[in-house]
């Protein structure tokens, strides 16, 4: 199946500052790439996706963008805020293979105040 | 908005016990998942289904069966359920038909504790 590496594992940054979070991916088939948000105690809810024949979507504060040819696509947040700490995750995928819904370990973002 | 229930919040079960989570959405969707999410593992896909009767085996089937006999509704089975799997299992849909390329929509989870 697909390895996937999330990093960092946790990310603390000041109320206003940029956050960045990257998934490294194995499987240069993949063809979709979205990024979850689950807070504490919350089922995980998708907050942005891209596929693979768009390099970068954006979406408010948050913005995806993707790197075929290096397999990673990472997840940036502009001008944070306490409501964006969360863990994060990417789930990189292969249309028509559930076996490539293979999350990453998430990533803890704390914005402090 | 795709509603994901999942019948219980929590659950205490005790080893060996046979176990039945389930879950049902209102979307129509063809294709369910369970999931289990565990601190630093991340979400491991356990089974999921595109079609009523069809499953396919995820990365730890192991220990679990799931049963869909209609389109709505996805249960995942403990057959005799161990300590090692006390966690949160998540379930998701996704419509089809081509799974993988869509977001997944989940349910609040159960979290289950094997004593």
């Amino acid at each position: 199946g697909e390895n996937v590496e999330q990093h960092p594992s946790t990310l603390s940054v000041q109320e206003g500052d940029s956050a960045v979070i990257k998934c490294t991916y194995s499987d240069s088939a993949s063809n979709y790439f979205p990024w979850y948000k689950q807070e504490l105690g919350k089922r995980p809810q998708l907050i942005i996706d891209i596929r693979s024949n768009v390099g970068e979507k954006k979406d408010q504060r948050i913005a995806v963008t993707l790197n075929k040819t290096a397999k990673h696509f990472s997840l940036h947040i502009t001008e944070t805020q306490p409501e964006d700490s969360a863990v994060y995750f990417c789930a990189p995928a292969l249309s028509g293979s559930a076996r490539q819904l293979t999350f990453g370990s998430g990533t803890q973002l704390t914005v402090l105040p | 908005d795709v509603k994901v229930t999942q019948s219980s919040r929590y659950l205490v079960k005790r080893t060996g016990e046979k176990v039945f989570l389930e879950c049902v959405q209102d979307m129509d969707h063809e294709n369910m998942f369970w999931y289990r999410q565990d601190p630093g593992l991340g979400l491991r896909l356990i089974y999921f289904s595109y079609d009523v009767k069809m499953k396919e085996k995820g990365d730890i089937p192991e220990g679990y069966s799931v049963s869909r006999e209609k389109k709505e509704r996805f249960s995942l089975i403990l057959e005799s359920a161990s300590t090692n799997q006390t966690s949160m299992y998540l379930c998701a849909s996704s419509p089809g038909p081509t799974w993988a390329n869509s977001p997944l929509h989940f349910g609040n989870g159960t979290r289950l504790t094997v004593t």
